[in-house]
């Protein structure tokens, strides 16, 4: 029973296309991140909500827009996709705002744009 | 041996052989920390953690060190086997309501 789901694990994609990927965590978390990791294996966090509210934005590009229908829900769509957006997305999830416990990580969206 | 530069730094270590992954973190007012392992085509998971208030914590076959005076974390592993191959990372809470940062990466090479 995975307990951080993300879906699709591959996307390939054209340049200015529109693309989405979604996360659920069947944890009971009431928080939810997107991290981003480059080539590099480079991990940083983009976003991170707390009960649906947005609570950090890393100066992502506004190309980036989270949704969090409900708190078991952290979806990422991006707008006119960029080669440089090729990365590896990681959802993760914890318990409280500041995790002063582990969060827990999904399988990976590895995003390529040609 | 260890190495560093553009690559991601690679640590090699004979099977059966114990390793040590050094981690320096950044915010002295960081009071958390995690190891994390990442294997091949997987989201990173959760290996051990530790407070700040502690020096160190083992759990099975790992222990991990906490040197607040030189903001040093350490991670090792004994008895290293193949299935420890992997990517593992370093995190810290810098404090208030910030996720986890993560450093950046060290790859463990386990030669059978």
């Amino acid at each position: 029973d995975t307990a951080v789901s993300q879906t699709p694990k591959y996307l390939v994609t054209q340049m200015g296309n529109d693309k989405s990927i979604k996360c659920e965590q069947n944890l009971g978390h009431d928080t939810m991140y997107w991290y981003k990791q480059d080539s590099k294996k480079f991990l940083k966090i983009m976003f991170s909500y707390n009960n649906k509210e947005l609570i950090i934005n890393e100066t992502v590009p506004n190309r980036f827009s989270p949704k969090s229908p409900d708190k078991a829900h952290l979806n990422l769509h991006i707008n006119s996709l960029e080669l440089g957006d090729s990365a590896v997305y990681f959802c993760a999830s914890s318990q409280g705002l500041r995790p002063n416990t582990e969060a827990f990580f999904g399988q990976g969206t590895r995003l390529t744009v040609v | 041996g260890e190495s560093v530069g553009l690559h991601l730094p690679t640590l090699s270590v004979q099977e059966g052989d114990n390793s040590i992954i050094n981690c320096a973190y950044s915010n002295s007012a960081s009071d958390y920390f995690i190891w994390y392992k990442q294997e091949s085509g997987k989201g990173p998971q959760f290996i051990i953690d530790i407070r700040s208030n502690m020096d160190k914590r083992q759990g099975q076959r790992v222990t991990v060190l906490l040197n607040k005076t030189v903001k040093h974390l350490s991670l090792q592993i004994a008895a290293t086997q193949p299935g420890d191959s992997a990517v593992y990372f370093c995190a810290e809470n810098k404090g208030g309501n910030t996720p986890l940062v993560f450093g950046k990466g060290t790859r463990l090479s386990v030669i059978a």
